[in-house]
């Protein structure tokens, strides 16, 4: 099972709805994920939080609004999307530094349908 | 050209061969990487980080070769629940955390 708890596993949302997307873990991790796949392509990545700062922001629209509130959780919300929004949003974490950083443990993701 | 470059496959192969895949990459000031696997509708999990030394872990053995820009993935003796997509990961030079997905291989191991 992963350590990392995403909520919730299934959204369904029209595009003038608000939602978010949360993820939680309590590894210690200090750096926090929020990547995007679609079918059969590879994770795409959106955005880093390193020590509860954003780092890396992928030119990632701006309906997409990530959050961390402490160092255990990331949020990602949602506003107006378009329905090629629809994909699995995986959260995953890292220990943010050190020979590890490389070690993502991924969340079973959250698979989200933009009508 | 994307970042980091795999054969998309499918790699389909019997139980028992040996099988191995490649992951270019075009930033030579890239610095560590990983392969990781992802099973159907799950998500990925890191199998092995690459060294340039090269290791060996089970039936699983990964190689670097900056000269060429190319990691590597052997598998040996493959079972069929090695049936997954590998992913190789970049992680970018710095203290960034920026990690990069390659387009991922399908193997596919027949009985």
């Amino acid at each position: 099972d992963t350590e990392v708890t995403q909520t919730p596993k299934h959204l369904v949302m029209g595009m003038t709805n608000k939602k978010s997307l949360k993820c939680e873990q309590h590894m210690g991790h200090r750096a926090m994920y929020w990547y995007k796949q679609k079918a059969k392509k590879p994770p795409e990545l959106m955005f880093v939080y390193s020590y509860e700062k954003l780092s890396i922001n992928e030119s990632v629209p701006s309906r997409f609004s990530p959050e961390c509130p402490n160092s255990s959780l990331l949020n990602l919300h949602l506003h107006a999307l378009q329905p090629e929004d629809s994909a699995l949003y995986l959260c995953a974490s890292s220990q943010g530094n050190g020979p590890n950083t490389g070690e993502l443990f991924f969340g079973e993701g959250s698979r989200l349908t933009v009508l | 050209r994307k970042e980091v470059e795999q054969d998309p496959g499918p790699f389909n192969v019997p139980e028992g061969a040996t099988v191995a895949f490649n992951c270019t990459y075009s930033n030579s000031a890239s610095q560590s990487f990983f392969w990781y696997r992802q099973d159907c509708r799950k998500e990925p999990k890191l199998l092995m980080s690459v060294y340039s030394s090269g290791n060996e872990d089970g039936r699983f053995t990964a190689q670097l070769n900056r000269a060429s820009q190319y990691i590597s993935l052997l598998i040996r003796d493959s079972k069929l629940s090695d049936s997954a997509t590998y992913l190789c990961v970049w992680l970018y030079g710095g203290a960034t955390n920026k990690l990069i997905f390659g387009t991922g291989t399908l193997l596919a191991v027949q009985p």
